[in-house]
């Protein structure tokens, strides 16, 4: 167990809809990072927060977009789902240390 | 650009057998390396983190490698059991800081038979 959460586990949209995962930070930690991992493959960076602000992005459009609250949870959200939106989607933190602590992942499947 | 490569992308080996995960990056300049464990369908655990300036990192049975210079990290895992079955990726930051962009190799498929 890292401390860190996520929800839902599993959901299930359809195209154009839009979503919203939620992660809940080990304690302490200040900065969470939003990852995509499609079946097969290794996870793709999609963005990280620092003290509610965004402060480094990977190669996803705007559609993709997140939140960070005073508590240091966190929110990925998606509009317009597009079929290759499913993933399993992965919340990291750390406190400034080197390692980055995975919460459990939420599974997006759009129809 | 840095990448991360993974060989191979999946291996089966019998209980007990030393093995062998290979990761390469084609960016030496590297803050670090951390190689982590995940079960299907669930999240990665961190096995080991190498700082750059080290050579290897030990935790139980599992010994982890880096030679910057080659573009290199080895996963050692020693006297395999059916509970190592399981995926393991290879990533480095994205750039020569400690960013919280994590590039990530595709990951090796274990399987250990009993």
């Amino acid at each position: 167990e890292t401390g860190v959460t996520q929800s839902p586990t599993h959901l299930i949209k359809t195209r154009g809809q839009q979503v919203t995962l939620r992660c809940s930070s080990q304690s302490g930690h200040n900065t969470v990072s939003w990852y995509q991992q499609a079946l097969g493959q290794g996870p793709q960076f999609i963005f990280q927060y620092y003290r509610e602000e965004e402060n480094g992005r990977g190669n996803f459009p705007p559609r993709f977009s997140g939140l960070q609250f005073p508590n240091y949870s966190s929110e990925l959200n998606v509009n317009a789902l597009e079929l290759d939106d499913s993933a399993l989607y992965l919340c990291a933190s750390r406190a400034g240390t080197d390692t980055q602590y995975f919460g459990p992942g939420t599974r997006l499947t759009v129809l | 650009k840095q990448e991360v490569t993974q060989i191979p992308a999946a291996l089966s080996v019998p209980e007990g057998e030393n093995l062998v995960l290979n990761c390469s990056f084609t960016d030496s300049a590297i803050y670090n390396l951390q190689w982590f464990r995940q079960d299907p369908g669930k999240g990665l655990t961190s096995l080991l983190l190498i700082q750059s300036s080290q050579r290897e990192q030990t935790s139980g049975r599992l010994n982890a490698s880096l030679d910057k210079s080659s573009g290199r990290s080895t996963l050692y895992i020693a006297a395999s059991q059916p509970g190592d079955s399981a995926t393991y990726l290879c990533a480095v930051p994205g750039g020569s800081s400690n960013t919280g962009k994590l590039i990530f190799g595709q990951g090796t498929t274990l399987q250990v038979k009993p």
